[in-house]
Protein backbone atom coordinates (compact mmCIF):
# COMPACT_ATOMS: atom_id res chain seq x y z
CA UNK A 1 0.00 0.00 0.00
CA UNK A 2 1.33 3.25 -1.02
CA UNK A 3 1.98 5.74 1.87
CA UNK A 4 1.40 9.18 2.05
CA UNK A 5 2.80 11.48 -0.86
CA UNK A 6 3.73 14.69 -0.37
CA UNK A 7 5.90 17.29 -2.89
CA UNK A 8 7.96 19.25 -3.17
CA UNK A 9 10.85 17.64 -0.15
CA UNK A 10 12.85 20.93 -0.14
CA UNK A 11 11.84 24.44 -1.09
CA UNK A 12 13.90 28.07 -0.35
CA UNK A 13 12.19 30.89 -1.14
CA UNK A 14 12.17 34.31 -0.52
CA UNK A 15 10.48 36.35 2.54
CA UNK A 16 7.05 37.58 0.40
CA UNK A 17 6.96 34.97 -2.09
CA UNK A 18 4.45 32.31 -3.07
CA UNK A 19 4.53 28.90 -2.40
CA UNK A 20 2.38 25.85 -2.48
CA UNK A 21 2.75 22.41 -1.39
CA UNK A 22 0.86 19.26 -2.54
CA UNK A 23 -0.21 16.22 -0.98
CA UNK A 24 -1.62 12.75 -1.79
CA UNK A 25 -3.30 10.62 1.33
CA UNK A 26 -2.70 7.22 1.51
CA UNK A 27 -6.18 5.91 -0.90
CA UNK A 28 -9.48 5.18 0.49
CA UNK A 29 -8.13 7.85 3.82
CA UNK A 30 -11.36 10.28 4.38
CA UNK A 31 -9.30 12.98 6.62
CA UNK A 32 -6.44 14.67 5.83
CA UNK A 33 -4.09 16.94 8.38
CA UNK A 34 -1.78 19.80 7.51
CA UNK A 35 1.11 20.33 10.18
CA UNK A 36 3.71 22.87 10.60
CA UNK A 37 6.40 21.60 12.50
CA UNK A 38 9.28 23.98 13.59
CA UNK A 39 12.51 22.61 14.79
CA UNK A 40 12.53 21.20 17.57
CA UNK A 41 8.69 21.23 18.35
CA UNK A 42 5.93 18.66 18.28
CA UNK A 43 3.66 18.76 15.04
CA UNK A 44 0.93 21.58 15.30
CA UNK A 45 -2.03 20.84 13.45
CA UNK A 46 -2.59 24.09 11.00
CA UNK A 47 -6.08 22.07 8.87
CA UNK A 48 -7.96 19.14 9.07
CA UNK A 49 -10.06 17.89 6.11
CA UNK A 50 -12.76 15.24 6.25
CA UNK A 51 -13.53 14.14 2.60
CA UNK A 52 -13.57 17.83 0.76
CA UNK A 53 -14.56 19.35 3.65
CA UNK A 54 -12.81 21.62 6.41
CA UNK A 55 -13.00 20.28 10.06
CA UNK A 56 -10.66 22.34 11.80
CA UNK A 57 -8.71 25.00 10.75
CA UNK A 58 -8.74 27.10 13.83
CA UNK A 59 -4.56 27.51 13.87
CA UNK A 60 -4.25 28.44 10.28
CA UNK A 61 -3.07 31.82 9.84
CA UNK A 62 -6.10 32.78 7.00
CA UNK A 63 -4.55 36.05 6.02
CA UNK A 64 -1.17 33.98 4.23
CA UNK A 65 -2.36 30.66 4.64
CA UNK A 66 -5.06 28.99 2.47
CA UNK A 67 -5.69 25.45 1.57
CA UNK A 68 -7.71 23.05 -0.71
CA UNK A 69 -8.83 19.63 -0.89
CA UNK A 70 -11.24 19.73 -3.66
CA UNK A 71 -12.09 16.56 -4.76
CA UNK A 72 -11.93 15.13 -1.34
CA UNK A 73 -8.48 12.99 -2.35
CA UNK A 74 -5.37 15.21 -2.76
CA UNK A 75 -4.36 18.64 -1.55
CA UNK A 76 -2.52 21.85 -1.49
CA UNK A 77 -1.33 23.93 1.08
CA UNK A 78 -0.94 27.44 0.09
CA UNK A 79 1.55 30.40 1.93
CA UNK A 80 1.22 34.04 -0.22
CA UNK A 81 3.04 35.86 0.90
CA UNK A 82 5.52 33.67 3.18
CA UNK A 83 7.60 35.58 6.16
CA UNK A 84 10.60 34.30 7.57
CA UNK A 85 8.49 32.51 10.44
CA UNK A 86 7.32 30.29 8.18
CA UNK A 87 10.30 28.34 7.75
CA UNK A 88 9.14 24.78 8.74
CA UNK A 89 9.02 21.54 7.82
CA UNK A 90 5.30 20.70 6.83
CA UNK A 91 3.74 17.41 6.86
CA UNK A 92 0.71 15.94 5.80
CA UNK A 93 -0.86 12.97 7.05
CA UNK A 94 -4.26 11.08 6.24
CA UNK A 95 -6.51 8.92 8.79
CA UNK A 96 -8.75 6.60 7.87
CA UNK A 97 -11.69 8.53 9.54
CA UNK A 98 -11.02 11.10 12.28
CA UNK A 99 -11.52 10.15 15.93
CA UNK A 100 -10.57 6.52 16.69
CA UNK A 101 -7.86 6.05 14.00
CA UNK A 102 -4.01 5.87 13.18
CA UNK A 103 -2.82 9.33 11.15
CA UNK A 104 0.04 8.14 8.86
CA UNK A 105 2.86 10.80 7.82
CA UNK A 106 4.52 11.59 4.17
CA UNK A 107 7.94 12.80 4.46
CA UNK A 108 7.04 16.19 4.59
CA UNK A 109 8.32 19.34 2.97
CA UNK A 110 11.14 21.54 4.27
CA UNK A 111 10.35 25.36 3.68
CA UNK A 112 13.31 27.86 4.23
CA UNK A 113 12.45 31.60 3.72
CA UNK A 114 15.27 33.69 3.05
CA UNK B 1 -3.35 25.03 20.91
CA UNK B 2 -3.82 22.84 23.57
CA UNK B 3 -1.04 20.38 24.14
CA UNK B 4 -0.41 17.32 25.96
CA UNK B 5 2.55 16.84 28.86
CA UNK B 6 5.53 14.46 27.68
CA UNK B 7 8.40 13.48 29.63
CA UNK B 8 11.49 13.66 30.00
CA UNK B 9 12.41 16.05 27.44
CA UNK B 10 15.17 14.40 26.84
CA UNK B 11 17.05 11.47 27.93
CA UNK B 12 20.62 10.14 27.84
CA UNK B 13 20.89 6.50 27.78
CA UNK B 14 23.80 4.08 27.70
CA UNK B 15 23.43 1.25 24.77
CA UNK B 16 21.10 -1.71 26.27
CA UNK B 17 19.57 0.10 28.86
CA UNK B 18 15.86 0.37 29.26
CA UNK B 19 14.11 3.62 28.23
CA UNK B 20 10.82 4.52 29.85
CA UNK B 21 8.54 8.14 28.87
CA UNK B 22 4.93 9.01 29.40
CA UNK B 23 2.17 11.88 28.34
CA UNK B 24 -0.48 12.97 30.70
CA UNK B 25 -3.23 14.80 29.81
CA UNK B 26 -6.28 17.21 31.14
CA UNK B 27 -9.03 15.81 29.89
CA UNK B 28 -10.50 12.13 28.25
CA UNK B 29 -8.54 10.76 25.48
CA UNK B 30 -9.99 7.59 23.60
CA UNK B 31 -7.03 6.98 21.62
CA UNK B 32 -3.18 6.99 21.97
CA UNK B 33 -0.89 7.11 19.45
CA UNK B 34 2.95 6.72 20.13
CA UNK B 35 5.50 7.76 17.13
CA UNK B 36 8.91 7.98 16.17
CA UNK B 37 10.62 10.99 14.16
CA UNK B 38 13.72 10.40 12.49
CA UNK B 39 15.59 13.69 11.39
CA UNK B 40 14.64 14.83 7.95
CA UNK B 41 11.48 12.36 8.03
CA UNK B 42 7.81 12.69 8.78
CA UNK B 43 6.74 10.49 11.98
CA UNK B 44 6.66 7.19 12.33
CA UNK B 45 3.56 5.18 13.84
CA UNK B 46 4.53 2.33 16.46
CA UNK B 47 2.37 1.66 18.35
CA UNK B 48 -2.12 2.75 18.96
CA UNK B 49 -4.03 2.11 21.86
CA UNK B 50 -8.15 1.94 21.33
CA UNK B 51 -8.82 0.97 25.40
CA UNK B 52 -8.13 2.24 28.61
CA UNK B 53 -6.10 -0.18 30.19
CA UNK B 54 -4.66 -1.78 26.96
CA UNK B 55 -1.55 -2.35 26.62
CA UNK B 56 0.56 -3.30 23.36
CA UNK B 57 4.02 -4.34 22.34
CA UNK B 58 6.10 -4.15 18.94
CA UNK B 59 8.76 -5.56 19.21
CA UNK B 60 11.21 -4.01 22.22
CA UNK B 61 8.33 -1.06 22.59
CA UNK B 62 5.53 -1.32 25.23
CA UNK B 63 3.30 1.17 25.53
CA UNK B 64 -0.55 0.97 27.62
CA UNK B 65 -3.37 3.05 27.76
CA UNK B 66 -4.25 4.90 31.13
CA UNK B 67 -6.59 3.27 32.92
CA UNK B 68 -8.42 7.01 33.69
CA UNK B 69 -7.96 7.57 29.85
CA UNK B 70 -5.71 10.61 30.56
CA UNK B 71 -2.38 9.10 30.12
CA UNK B 72 -0.19 6.34 28.55
CA UNK B 73 3.53 5.64 28.51
CA UNK B 74 6.08 4.18 26.35
CA UNK B 75 9.17 1.62 27.47
CA UNK B 76 11.59 0.56 25.31
CA UNK B 77 13.56 -2.67 25.72
CA UNK B 78 17.38 -3.32 25.75
CA UNK B 79 17.72 0.27 23.88
CA UNK B 80 19.67 -0.08 21.01
CA UNK B 81 21.84 2.82 18.54
CA UNK B 82 18.75 2.92 15.81
CA UNK B 83 16.19 3.82 18.70
CA UNK B 84 17.89 7.47 18.80
CA UNK B 85 15.29 9.82 17.74
CA UNK B 86 12.25 11.74 19.08
CA UNK B 87 9.34 10.36 20.44
CA UNK B 88 5.84 11.98 20.28
CA UNK B 89 2.64 11.13 22.00
CA UNK B 90 -0.60 11.67 20.21
CA UNK B 91 -4.09 11.35 21.23
CA UNK B 92 -7.69 11.75 20.43
CA UNK B 93 -9.32 14.38 22.82
CA UNK B 94 -13.43 13.12 23.22
CA UNK B 95 -13.79 16.83 24.50
CA UNK B 96 -12.60 18.72 21.40
CA UNK B 97 -14.30 17.04 18.61
CA UNK B 98 -11.72 14.23 18.67
CA UNK B 99 -9.00 16.72 17.54
CA UNK B 100 -5.74 14.91 17.50
CA UNK B 101 -3.23 16.66 20.53
CA UNK B 102 0.10 16.39 20.53
CA UNK B 103 3.05 16.29 22.98
CA UNK B 104 6.01 18.49 22.48
CA UNK B 105 8.62 15.00 22.08
CA UNK B 106 10.80 12.83 23.86
CA UNK B 107 14.47 13.33 22.16
CA UNK B 108 16.70 10.02 22.94
CA UNK B 109 20.17 10.25 22.58
CA UNK B 110 22.89 7.05 23.37
CA UNK B 111 25.56 8.43 24.82
CA UNK B 112 29.10 6.64 23.45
Amino acid sequence: EAGVAQSPRYKIIEKRQSVAFWCNPISGHATLYWYQQILGQGPKLLIQFQNNGVVDDSQLPKDRFSAERLKGVDSTLKIQPAKLEDSAVYLCASSLDRGRTEAFFGQGTRLTVV
Amino acid sequence: GQQLNQSPQSMFIQEGEDVSMNCTSSSIFNTWLWYKQDPGEGPVLLIALYKAGELTSNGRLTAQFGITRKDSFLNISASIPSDVGIYFCAGHDMDSNYQLIWGAGTKLIIKP
